[in-house]
């Protein structure tokens, strides 16, 4: 299996609604990413994990909860988003260290997110 | 810290024409780069990547050499088709304290017509 699943594919949620983007691979990566991409930009690195423990927040609100329950899952939890946020969400996985450099980064097709 | 630097598009191109994508870099340390290619409404693809000066990569007719000396990773292909039509990231991932990040240069949105 040399993919990433990310689902949903779309989700419409409202300001006050909880909700939480799914991803999973089983490629035995040790290293999974979110990144946000917004229409005609590149895409915008949120958080890093590295065995399951959170190496890199890249200054998130707190309204994106990221958690990573084991080796082949990586959940973002959303509350109290704003429409601002609507964007292509991205799950991404790697080898660790020098592996990631090595061997790159398999990316998920995305969640496409949209606040009402 | 790292940066990529591509060209701005939409480069627009004829069937069979010649493509060239311009990427330099600026890093520490020796990182590996990439290109990835995002079609409509879809994720990232890797498309080639090299890991150390002077290495090539490969891919669907596609190609890329790391040149440290020009910090460049300038993105070929001899004739395009309709099917390429895609935006294309060039990218770096390195070491850093916290683990590895990839960063993305602004991405070149390339349309191939008949």
């Amino acid at each position: 299996d040399t993919e990433v699943t990310q689902t949903p594919k779309h989700l419409v949620m409202g300001m006050t609604n909880k909700k939480s983007l799914k991803c999973e691979q089983h490629m035995g990566h040790r290293a999974m990413y979110w990144y946000k991409q917004k229409a005609k930009k590149p895409p915008e690195l949120m958080f890093v994990y590295s065995y399951e423990k959170l190496s890199i927040n890249e200054s998130v609100p707190s309204r994106f909860s990221p958690e990573c329950p084991n080796s082949s899952l990586l959940n973002l939890h959303l509350h109290a988003l704003q429409p601002e946020d609507s964007a292509l969400y991205l799950c991404a996985s790697s080898q660790e260290g020098v592996g990631a450099n090595n061997y790159g980064y398999t990316f998920g097709s995305g969640t496409r997110l949209t606040v009402v | 810290g790292n940066s990529v630097t591509q060209m701005e598009g939409p480069v627009t191109l004829s069937e069979e024409a010649f493509l060239t994508i311009n990427c330099t870099y600026t890093a520490t340390g020796y990182p590996s780069l990439f290109w990835y290619v995002q079609y409509p409404g879809e994720g990232l693809q890797l498309l080639l990547k090299a890991t150390k000066a002077d290495d090539k990569g490969s891919n669907k007719g596609f190609e890329a050499t790391y040149r440290k000396e020009t910090t460049s990773f300038h993105l070929e292909k001899g004739s395009v088709q309709v099917s390429d039509s895609a935006v294309y990231f060039c990218a770096l991932s390195g070491l850093t304290g916290g683990g590895n990040k990839l960063t993305f240069g602004t991405g070149t949105q390339l349309k191939v017509e008949l």
